[in-house]
């Protein structure tokens, strides 16, 4: 059971939008803790998507972006791709200082 | 490009600890104020959060395996490690490296490739 809670999986045809919640409580998100969030090719570790909630990192098309609102935060992804199909994951951190994962929602492209 | 690199055996006896080390490259880990984190990903399952280490050695670790875990950092190998003892099946995964911000509660932007541990007699 993770700490933060994802839909196992989404879909999408592509040119599409889609949207993966991640939620969290008041001692994590809700504490005011940056939402970060991760794509994971089968067979590859995972890759920084969004940072800080809704920050992109160099070479990360603006399709991908990120917000967080009170214990949630969410990714969106616009104009749907074959390449976007991977694992997303959302972390954060709790009081303790120590990292918690959302459980990973599976984007299929359809 | 800074790198990083786990290293270490990929099956351990159960009741015995299981020791990696992330060897990084292309940066110096006592030169910067980076956190540096152990994460680990149970076959087809999701991913855990271990613990981290300052560049100064100060840690935080996942509660649920703090009794169990050490992270230390060899500022003069460039090395950082991790050290999980009494492992069961439960701890068989792949154990990834990665370099956090520079601030306790940052992303991982850098990770290494990862290493798969079986725990099994």
């Amino acid at each position: 059971q993770s700490v933060l809670t994802q839909p196992p999986s989404v879909s999408g045809a592509p040119g599409q939008r889609v949207t993966i919640s991640c939620t969290g409580s008041s001692s994590n998100i809700g504490a005011g803790y940056d939402v970060h969030w991760y794509q994971q090719l089968p067979g590859t570790a995972p890759k920084l998507l969004i940072y800080g909630n809704s920050n992109r990192p160099s070479g990360v098309p603006d399709r991908f972006s990120g917000s967080r609102s009170g214990t949630s935060a969410s990714l969106a992804i616009t104009g749907l791709q074959a390449e976007d199909e991977a694992d997303y994951y959302c972390h954060s951190y709790d009081s303790s200082l120590s990292g918690v994962f959302g459980g990973g929602t599976k984007l299929t492209v359809l | 490009q800074l790198q990083l690199q786990e290293s270490g055996p990929g099956l351990v006896k159960p009741s015995e600890t299981l020791s990696l080390t992330c060897t990084v490259s292309g940066g110096s880990i006592s030169s910067s104020t980076y956190y540096w984190a152990w994460i680990r990903q149970p076959p087809g399952k999701g991913l855990e959060w271990i613990g981290s280490i300052y560049y100064s050695g100060s840690t935080y670790y996942n509660p649920s395996l703090k009794s169990r875990v050490t992270i230390s950092v060899d500022t003069s190998k460039n090395q950082f490690s991790l050290k999980l003892s009494s492992v069961t099946a439960a701890d068989t995964a792949v154990y990834y490296c990665a370099r956090l911000g520079r601030v306790v509660f940052a992303q991982a932007d850098y990770w290494g490739q990862g290493t798969l541990v079986t725990v099994s007699s």
